[in-house]
């Protein structure tokens, strides 16, 4: 069965700390996404990577930033966390053949206080 | 850029029908439409994705007009375990480049 598995469920820290959110895929996929949903805004593409060191940004990414190491491995990473960035983060990954059918991660409840 | 619109929420009852719209009045020719469901504490799980008329899978089926300027997720019969948030999603892949617009989801409750 396909699996994207996220570093923590919940996560709480102070406003400034630097912040690592890590994302794992065993499907071999070339596409993986970082999103935020937030209520009433469904979900905001943060950035993306197509490949292996590289990225390409979404709508917001303002704050973040990411890393792609290895294939099965995304991060992201909110260099100095602020509480408007408090949110569930959503990790997904994506065959290159089928880009549209999104393989979700079970999302990382981030709270900056 | 696609933007798609959703109803906020709809209610249902068990054994019936539900079809649930979404507007995406700026669509592009190269975006496809999919659609996902998400229930609490869950990454959303894809369910359905089409191009152009009409797609059935085992679980749904999906609308397009010719227009495409809407789409319609088609639930038949559902259960209490359909009770869900779905979202539509437009976009796609334009060379090395994604172009991703998620609906703000519609709460779907199925009553006994």
């Amino acid at each position: 069965d396909v699996k994207v598995t996220q570093s923590s469920r919940y996560l709480v820290k102070r406003t400034g700390e630097k912040v690592f959110l890590e994302c794992v895929q065993d499907m071999d996929h070339e596409n993986m996404f970082w999103y935020r949903q937030d209520p009433g805004l469904g979900l905001r593409l943060i950035y993306f990577s197509y490949d292996v060191k590289m990225k390409e940004k979404g709508d917001i990414p303002e704050g973040y930033s990411v890393s792609r190491e290895k294939k099965e491995r995304f991060s992201l990473i909110l260099e100095s966390a602020s509480t408007n960035q408090t949110s569930m983060y959503l990790c997904a990954s994506t065959s290159g053949t089928f880009p549209y059918e999104q393989y979700f991660g079970p999302g990382t409840r981030l709270t900056v206080t | 850029l696609a933007k798609t619109t959703q109803p906020i929420s709809m209610d249902s009852y068990e054994g019936q029908e539900v079809n649930i719209t979404c507007s995406h009045n700026n669509i592009a020719t190269n975006d496809y439409i999919t659609w996902y469901q998400q229930f609490p504490s869950q990454g959303p799980r894809f369910i359905i994705q089409g191009y152009k008329t009409k797609v059935t899978n085992e679980v749904a089926s999906l609308f397009i007009p010719a227009d495409r300027k809407s789409s319609t997720l088609s639930l038949p019969r559902v259960s209490l375990s359909d009770t869900a948030v779905y979202y539509c999603l437009v976009g796609g892949r334009m060379d090395s480049s994604y172009k991703l617009i998620f609906g703000s989801g519609t709460r779907l409750l199925v009553r006994p």
